[in-house]
């Protein structure tokens, strides 16, 4: 069965305070690995795919990189704007479907 | 464009009531879908379709139907609601199952 686990559940930043959020899997062939952040009360927004072990995205802050089991988001001096639940989900292939996992989520807040 | 939309934003059922959640979409997207999301449990899919006049089940399907009447709208029916139904629903279209979905705002229900 496919798996998809997010660490830490919660982490606290301060503001300025580099650090890495971390998204685990286990699937029978991945093909694609999301990031989304999610704001309370709101729709997740999509931040990045990565579809091979070695790519890497980046937008202001925020890096996402993928290896073969996991892929982490890195962010950079982070701002409290950067506050949010960041989602990861992967995309496999069983069959002629796709299929797309979500894990719980880490909830990170900045602190000024 | 206000790329997808779902109304209503909020509601109050009894158990055994019936209602439909209604998403809409602007983006000219083949793929729709239907999630609900749980305090611990991440994002379910409930049902999908892969274009205009097709419907299929996901993770968790019972309990609730789906219509695809016409492209750019994807219905969410609850017959006969049940407190176990209490959730917040989102609602996510997208080019392809291989490509990133995008989110509505959510819909949070609750069934007393």
């Amino acid at each position: 069965e496919d798996q998809v686990t997010q660490s830490p559940e919660a982490l606290r930043l301060q503001e300025g305070e580099s650090s890495s959020l971390n998204c685990s899997y286990t699937v029978s062939g991945l093909r694609g690995l999301f990031w989304y952040r999610q704001d309370p009360g709101k729709g997740p927004e999509f931040l990045f795919t990565l579809y091979s072990a070695g790519e890497e995205k980046e937008k202001e802050r925020l890096k996402a990189t993928l290896t073969k089991k996991e892929s982490f988001l890195h962010i950079t001096a982070p701002k409290p704007e950067d506050s949010a639940t960041y989602l990861c989900a992967v995309l496999n292939s069983g069959g002629s479907n796709y299929k797309l996992t979500f894990g719980k989520g880490t909830l990170l807040t900045v602190n000024p | 464009n206000a790329g997808v939309t779902q109304t209503p934003k909020f509601r109050v059922l009894k158990t055994g009531q019936s209602m439909t959640l209604l998403c809409a979409q602007d983006m000219n997207h083949e793929y729709m879908y239907w999630y609900r999301q749980d305090p611990g449990m991440g994002l379910r899919l409930i049902h999908y379709s892969v274009g205009e006049g097709t419907t299929a089940k996901g993770e968790v399907p019972d309990g609730y139907n789906v219509s695809r009447l016409k492209k750019q709208n994807f219905l969410l029916g609850l017959e006969s609601a049940a407190p176990s139904q209490t959730s917040v629903y989102f609602c996510a279209s997208s080019y392809s199952t291989k490509r990133e979905q995008y989110f509505g705002p959510g819909t949070r229900l609750t069934v007393t």
